[in-house]
């Protein structure tokens, strides 16, 4: 079963523009992580925020994590025509560090 | 450092034969995930294991899908008999506890 549910589904937007997805989940997560696919690839990992933080940055990154809503957003700035992909929130929970994935957001940057 | 390695990157079967995946982790990562994704969705977790035991595999459809890890390094999952509906990327992910690594996939089609 499906962990969180990220919304849009879907987002266009014009190359430059700032693009924000968010992600909501059921339970109490040790983590939350944010991951990149490309079409017809595997996923790649972009940042992590603990549970106790509730904002990071890395790059053109911004994400931010409320526990209290059980959500999170991810912010990409100055967006570019090669963070075309889709996003996926995942929750980490448990000992044995369970990764368990949202549905997605797909982005299209154009140039 | 080598990324997981996947193989093979693509297969066509016919229903009720079998298939079998294989996945090499990063080195040193004790844990190992398998995960469907269906074209449009985020992927689902198959099985996880800690070195080479099974720490959750609550949503591997037994009846058909096997997996195991030997000596807690490589890892094969199996479907016997393959049936329409698991036609999707199979994807292999091995982490240290600070996100995930992926590799490229295996794309099944069952037809």
């Amino acid at each position: 079963s499906q962990q969180g549910e990220e919304d849009p589904q879907a987002l266009s937007i014009q190359e430059g523009e700032n693009a924000t997805m968010n992600c909501s989940y059921k339970t109490s997560i040790n983590n939350l992580q944010w991951y990149r696919q490309n079409s017809g690839r595997g996923l790649v990992h972009l940042i992590l925020i603990r549970s106790n933080e509730r904002e990071k940055h890395s790059g053109r990154l911004r994400v931010t994590l409320d526990t209290s809503k059980k959500s999170s957003s991810l912010l990409i700035t100055a967006s570019r025509a090669a963070d075309t992909a889709s996003y996926f929130c995942a929750t980490v929970l448990g000992g044995y560090q369970k990764v368990t994935f949202g549905t997605g957001t797909k982005l299209q940057v154009i140039p | 450092e080598a990324g997981v390695a996947q193989s093979p990157r693509y297969k066509i079967i016919e229903k009720r034969q079998s298939v079998a995946f294989w996945c090499n982790p990063i080195s040193g990562h004790a844990t190992l995930y398998w995960y469907q994704q269906i074209l449009g969705q985020g992927p689902k977790l198959l099985i996880q294991f800690q070195n080479n035991g099974v720490v959750d595999d609550s949503q591997l459809p037994k009846d058909r899908f096997s997996a195991e890890r030997l000596k807690g390094v490589d890892s094969t999952l199996k479907i016997q008999p393959a049936k329409l509906e698991d036609s999707a990327v199979y994807l292999c992910a091995s982490s240290w506890g600070r996100g995930a690594f992926f590799g490229q996939g295996t794309r099944l089609t069952v037809v």
